[in-house]
């Protein structure tokens, strides 16, 4: 069965430092994978998506994530975080028809 | 352009009373989804339209559920009776067409049943 695995529930990062969330995938020869970003009470906000091509795909807001056939995972990471970054991220696999979704990682960023 | 709209945006109700969540997609967009967002999880699909055809309503618990996409533009996701499990945010989301890649998501709609 499809699935997309977040390992992590919750991280901590301080303002400035550098981030990393893990994703991991278990579908598909050629899985079609997308980072979400959702604040508090807000819906979903697209931050990247990978289908095909250069494994390295930039993404909104200055994220970016790598795309890693070997390990299945498709990791989100950011240079420097800002406060305004704090949300629930999820990682999602588009499988034939559907989206589906990992069960997220709350970021909490400390000035 | 506009995104995708949905309304109410928070419903309170007690249990065992209806409630309907109206959702409207991004213009052109033919498929549109369902999804149901429980605290600290990921969202599930519920249901997908193409069109107005439901072409994937597995997911969808039928004895109180129903939902109905008339004219293949917005969509209504009804409730009836509620139940107190049935406390989350219900997502509506939008494409082109399946297989387009990205979904686009309205802010939800939040419903708590007492």
């Amino acid at each position: 069965a499809q699935s997309v695995t977040q390992p992590d529930i919750h991280i901590t990062v301080s303002e400035g430092a550098s981030l990393e969330l893990r994703c991991n995938y278990s579908y598909g020869a050629t899985p079609y994978l997308f980072w979400y970003v959702q604040s508090p009470g807000q819906g979903l906000q697209l931050l990247l998506k990978y289908f095909s091509g250069d494994t390295l795909v930039q993404g909104i807001k200055g994220f970016e994530a790598e795309f890693k056939r070997s390990q299945s995972s498709f990791n989100l990471r950011k240079p420097s975080v800002h406060w305004s970054d704090a949300a629930e991220y999820f990682c999602a696999d588009r499988g034939a028809n559907n989206l589906f979704f990992g069960t997220g990682t709350r970021l909490t960023v400390i000035p | 352009e506009a995104g995708v709209v949905q309304s109410p945006r928070y419903k309170i109700i007690e249990k065992k009373q209806p409630v309907a969540f109206w959702c409207n997609p991004i213009s052109g967009h033919n498929t549109l989804y369902w999804y149901l967002q429980n605290l600290g999880q990921g969202p599930e699909l519920l249901i997908r339209y193409e069109n107005e055809e439901a072409v994937d309503d597995s997911q969808l618990p039928k004895d109180r559920f129903s939902a109905e996409r008339l004219k293949g533009v917005d969509s209504t996701l009804k409730i009836q009776p509620a139940e107190l499990g049935d406390s989350a945010v219900y997502l509506c989301a939008s494409s082109l067409h399946t297989g387009a890649g990205e979904l686009f998501f309205g802010e939800g709609s939040r419903l708590t049943v007492l």
